[in-house]
């Protein structure tokens, strides 16, 4: 299958800094990624879509100016935890679409962010 | 508000028991549900459901589901240790845009 690439895998940063996060498609072109977050035991929650060459789209509740999001290639969506608290440590996973044959979507390993 | 329930949260078998992994929707326009297994990192996809009633089958694993009662079902026969993981469902709640709705997962232990 498809792969998709996430880095880093797990990053511990002080309050008040900020933090990237890379999503690569590596074998395939993506114009759609979305980008969940995972809280201990419960499930992913949709944060963003991302869309190459234009603006991310926000979920409700999801502060956009907080979390950046950046699209500039079709094989690259970014995603900066920007002033980053306690409070969005995190598990954080994107995942790409791919268009053909069928439309899946394909999961990077996951980035876990702990912010102290 | 749409919503994706599972059952049941958390489940302990043995070896070579069977397992059935319950998923319950509420969406407002339906297009797919989709199955994942989760074990400590990215969820890897195991089945995307469009049509009730047409089983899907990948050796020991199966799923089906039903759009008129909004749920589906994942089986899981002769489990093996390696089996254990979270099994997440998620339900595309609008044609076109698979912006997924997770549901909290089952949390599958098989013992040997």
């Amino acid at each position: 299958g498809a792969v998709v690439s996430q880095h880093p895998s797990w990053v511990i940063c002080k309050s008040g800094t900020s933090v990237k996060i890379e999503c690569r498609s590596l074998d395939f072109q993506a114009t759609t990624m979305f980008w969940y977050r995972q809280f201990p035991k419960q499930s992913l929650m949709l944060m963003a879509t991302s869309n190459e060459g234009s603006k991310a789209t926000y979920e409700q509740g999801v502060e956009k100016d907080k979390f950046l999001i950046n699209h500039a290639s079709l094989t690259l969506s970014t995603l900066t935890v920007t002033s980053a608290h306690p409070e969005d440590s995190s598990f954080y996973i994107c995942s790409a679409l791919l268009w053909t044959p069928n439309t899946e979507a394909f999961f990077g390993q996951g980035t876990r962010l702990t912010v102290v | 508000e749409d919503k994706v329930v599972q059952s049941p949260l958390s489940l302990v078998v043995h070896e070579g028991d069977t397992v059935t992994l319950n998923c319950s929707y509420e969406v407002t326009n339906f297009r797919s549900l989709l199955w994942y297994k989760q074990e400590k990192k990215a969820p890897t996809f195991l089945f995307m459901l469009t049509s009730s009633g047409i089983e899907k089958k990948s050796g020991r694993l199966s799923s089906i589901l039903d759009k008129k009662e909004l749920f589906s079902i994942l089986n899981i026969t002769a489990t093996q240790t390696g089996d254990s993981a979270v099994y997440l469902c998620a339900v595309e709640p609008a044609r076109g845009t698979y912006k997924y709705i997770f549901g909290t997962g089952t949390r599958l232990k098989v013992l040997a």
